[in-house]
């Protein structure tokens, strides 16, 4: 129980584009979920947290406008990194927490941006 | 200021020689404190929950304990595939603060 996945599991792209990466929980529902970033042999940055139907909680110093999170259902969170550029590559990864009122975050695979 | 420290950094380990991973934290209003094991290129898997000091689990080759200050991951016997980064997190009221984790590796 309690998977988690996320799509693309690697993505290249130009410089200025946007990049959408999906997660999604396969086997429970998901009140709130987490997108971290993680940097080489660094620890989880908290990016945001959203839940279900509402806008996004951004951490401090992450711009809202260039990371744009939609939780649009109970299963599913989606990323959307716009106008891209190098400094954006990074091992992006999502987390869910469940509605059992437990505080575990289950963690998707991660998704490797990197921005040509 | 919040704070979670794991240490060692990193550890190399003979396969068969147990040792303990160390959390410490200085936070206000612990909920609950989290045990993660992350591979290269992967996100964290879940390993357990502690909500209180005293608490113990286990799971294979792996037991987890927390006091008021702070948390061990215990490895008994570990093999080549216990390799990996092991994560601690703290959750507080209106925040989780993960440590920058142990690198752990296995000699065979």
């Amino acid at each position: 129980g309690a998977v988690v996945s996320q799509h693309p599991s690697r993505v290249i792209c130009k410089s200025g584009t946007s990049v959408k990466i999906e997660c999604r929980s396969l086997d429970f529902q998901a009140t709130t979920m987490f997108w971290y970033r993680q940097f080489p042999k660094q620890s989880l940055m908290l990016m945001a947290t959203s839940n279900e139907g509402s806008k996004a909680t951004y951490e401090q110093g992450v711009e809202k406008d260039k990371f744009l999170i939609n939780h649009a259902s109970l299963t599913l969170s989606t990323l959307t990194v716009t106008s891209a550029h190098p400094e954006d590559s990074s091992f992006y990864i999502c987390s869910a927490r469940g509605l059992a009122g437990g505080l575990e975050q289950f963690f998707g695979p991660g998704t490797r941006l990197t921005v040509l | 200021e919040d704070q979670v420290t794991q240490s060692p950094e990193a550890l190399r380990l003979q396969e068969g020689e147990s040792s303990s991973l160390n959390c410490s934290y200085t936070v206000s209003g612990l909920r609950g404190l989290f045990w993660y094991r992350q591979d290269p290129g992967k996100g964290p898997e879940f390993l357990f929950t502690l909500y209180s000091a005293g608490e113990e689990k286990e799971k294979e080759r792996l037991k987890a304990t927390l006091t008021k200050k702070e948390s061990f991951l215990h490895i008994t016997a570990p093999k080549p595939e216990d390799s990996a980064t092991y994560l601690c997190a703290v959750h507080l009221d209106d925040k989780i603060i993960f440590g920058k984790g142990t690198r752990l590796h296995i000699l065979p």
